[in-house]
């Protein structure tokens, strides 16, 4: 496509029910990034993809969270037994890989996810 | 201070003023590079400087970057009510393109 996508653009879940939102970058971009950010704050990091794999996951902010990434493109981000400090926009970025530095990224609209 | 903090909060001028935003990092980087995001949803990339860049221009903006003092500023000239936006710089560690550390942004409103 065209530009990064995520879906769903709204999810509303309750307390201990499992997520799972999707990235889907764009066609050719060998870097994906997930980020969470909470009303009026700034990004947090979540998580970095370098084709299929992810140097490192100390970003994820507790076990409740995974993500996995196959065939380089389509990301998804689990979030288990989802608790009310989970409730932010997720934002999932791509971008070409840049040897001398980070690579332009690429925003979707990101995932307003709302735990009651 | 954070990595890739931005100074001020918030600004608030009038149209056709200029506005100036800082960040403030903390360590050794490769490029630093300014979003801005409207409505709280995905950040649209504006401009990249790369460390041993001083100034780069694209439009009506000007950033500027002085890796002695670890900061980095960007100017938006003559500004229009649809800059009324927030600002952010991000910034990754030397090569840890893993770490990728966006500041807490400054939300610019300008009034017509």
């Amino acid at each position: 496509g065209a530009g990064v996508s995520q879906s769903p653009s709204n999810k509303v879940t309750e307390k201990g029910k499992d997520v799972e939102l999707r990235c889907d970058p764009i066609s050719g971009h060998t870097a994906l990034y997930w980020y969470r950010q909470s009303l009026g704050q700034g990004l947090e990091f979540l998580i970095y993809f370098q084709g299929n794999s992810a140097p490192d996951k100390s970003g994820l902010p507790s076990d409740r969270f995974s993500a996995e990434r196959t065939g380089g493109s389509v990301s998804t981000l689990t979030i288990q037994r989802t608790q009310q400090e989970d409730s932010a926009v997720y934002l999932c970025a791509s971008s070409f890989w840049l040897a001398g530095g980070l690579g332009t990224q690429y925003f979707g609209p990101g995932t307003r996810l709302t735990v009651l | 201070s954070q990595q890739g903090e931005e100074d001020p909060q918030a600004l608030s001028i009038q149209e056709g003023e200029n506005a100036t935003m800082n960040c403030s990092y903390k360590t050794s980087i490769n490029n630093l590079q300014w979003y801005r995001q409207n409505s709280g949803r995905g950040l649209v990339h504006l401009i990249l400087i790369r460390s041993n860049e001083r100034e780069k221009h694209s439009g009506r903006l000007r950033v500027t970057l002085d890796t002695s003092k670890k900061s980095s500023s960007l100017l938006i000239t003559a500004s229009r009510a649809a800059d009324t936006a927030s600002y952010f710089c991000a910034t990754a560690p030397g090569t840890s393109y893993d770490k990728v550390i966006f500041g807490p942004g400054t939300s610019l409103s300008v009034i017509p």
